[in-house]
């Protein structure tokens, strides 16, 4: 399995709140993304790093943030959650970009804004 | 942009039983994922299959390019088995987002 971690596993915080979610790669591969998991939307991006310092939005970003200053960690920052943010988020990491960019998923972290 | 339809959506099926998953894509695709999420919600990659086939113990995906398609064959089942499979392709707008198909239900029964 590729050696990808997600912190914390799961979180409950108030609406309004900061929340930092936190995925890790042990496999030093340069592409890393972040999903969100919906009922009845499938997995949708949110942002995606192919190096460190480079990000950029996915199709889903509006109120999220990221930041990847080294390899293996790759940050998403919900500056103040609201309701409608409550799903399961998913870290993803890839070797190569592109059409030929084969994905490996974390474990996932629920969270649920209240 | 790039459609990708799964069938069936749903499939109740006993242990031991075999099934075929089909993954429809609109456009040509230089590579197609499949995945299992478990009910733990843990998604697990199966296949990278750009063309051709690939086998994995019970498991086997057979991608048609040219005539966009791919096949998910899952033989003697288990109630392990149980869970949404997916496929995803590549966008064409994009270099880093998959088009991801709805996913088919799958329940494995004792």
């Amino acid at each position: 399995d590729a050696g990808i971690t997600q912190s914390p596993r799961h979180k409950v915080t108030e609406t309004g709140t900061p929340v930092t979610l936190r995925c890790h790669q042990t496999e030093n591969h340069r592409y890393m993304y972040w999903y969100r998991q919906d009922p009845g939307h499938g997995l949708r991006l949110i942002h995606y790093s192919y190096g460190v310092k480079d990000t950029d939005k996915g199709e889903v970003s509006d109120g999220y943030s990221v930041s990847r200053s080294k390899t293996e960690d790759f940050l998403l920052t919900l500056e103040s959650a609201t309701s409608s943010q409550t799903s399961v988020y998913f870290c993803a990491i890839s070797e190569r970009g592109g059409s030929h960019n084969e994905q490996f998923f974390g474990p996932g972290t629920r969270l649920t804004v209240l | 942009g790039i459609q990708v339809e799964q069938s069936p959506p749903d499939l109740i099926l006993q242990e031991g039983a075999n099934s075929t998953l089909r993954c429809n894509f609109s456009d040509s695709v230089n590579n197609l994922q499949w995945f299992h999420q478990n009910p733990w919600g843990q998604l697990i990659n199966l296949f990278y299959i750009p063309s051709g086939t690939k086998q994995n113990g019970r498991l086997s995906a057979t991608t048609v390019a040219t005539e966009r398609y791919s096949l998910l064959y899952i033989s003697s089942s288990q109630t392990t088995d149980s869970g949404v499979y997916f496929c995803a392709v590549p966008s064409m707008d994009s270099n880093y987002q998959l088009i991801w198909g709805a996913g088919t239900k799958l329940i494995i029964k004792p």
